[in-house]
């Protein structure tokens, strides 16, 4: 089946440094990707949607400057959480649609927990 | 807008108990699509059903099953001889079908089961 890969799976780091996480779709396209955000016993709360080619649309509250987007490629998205310090924190999860199978349920990447000390 | 309702913030049952997690649903729209994930405490999400706003059928899959009540914005979610790997938090989501949307999902709070033996 679909397959969406996300590395890396762990991030443990100082506050101020950015963190790039990788989301890949390894065997189809997509030209639409998700990132979402699940802090402990929540809920998973979408960030942003990641577009191939095009700004990413970031969900309200969520700044743009802090989490920085790039979908370059139909396979690959990725998030950088800049200059990130203790509050960001949290569970980061990608998803990605496939180009073909359109309403096909969204691929989930296994998810990247971030702590920043 | 959209909304995802799971009243049901922890369940605990002993094993082989028969168990229901509900999910009920707001959307404007007429065409949409439902799904149930299971995060087991590994973190990743692991899909178990979509289904398509315009069927109704209830659909059973081994010891799952899953009964779609569109006159009461319902999709409930039952583990029948429910067993300790079970033991997970279920979400329930809802998704748009216009392509307009990127089919975002709208996820519920999710109900934690823990399966005791």
């Amino acid at each position: 089946g679909a397959v969406v890969s996300q590395h890396p799976s762990r991030v443990i780091c100082k506050s101020g440094t950015s963190v790039k996480i990788e989301c890949r779709s390894l065997d189809f396209q997509a030209t639409t990707m998700f990132w979402y955000r699940q802090f402990p016993k929540q809920s998973l709360m979408l960030m942003a949607t990641s577009n191939e080619g095009s700004k990413a649309t970031y969900e309200q509250g969520v700044e743009k400057d802090k989490f920085l987007i790039n979908h370059a490629s139909l396979t690959l998205s990725t998030l950088t959480v800049t200059s990130a310090h203790p509050e960001d924190s949290s569970f980061y999860i990608c998803s990605a649609r496939d180009l073909v199978r359109v309403g096909q349920p969204q691929h989930f990447g296994d998810g990247t927990r971030l702590s920043i000390l | 807008a959209q909304k995802v309702t799971q009243a049901q913030t922890e369940i605990s049952v002993v094993e082989k108990e028969d168990v229901t997690l509900d999910c009920v649903y707001e959307t404007r729209d007429t065409t949409y699509y439902l799904f149930w994930y299971k995060q087991p405490p590994s973190g990743e999400l692991v899909f178990l059903i979509r289904r398509n706003s315009f069927d109704e059928q209830n659909e059973i899959s081994g010891r799952y099953s899953w009964n779609f009540q569109k006159s009461t914005s319902s999709f409930n979610f039952t583990i029948t001889a429910s067993q300790v790997v079970d033991s997970a938090v279920y979400f329930c989501a809802l998704s748009e079908a216009s392509g307009g949307s990127n089919y975002k999902l709208t996820f519920g709070k999710g109900t934690l089961l823990t399966v005791n033996p």
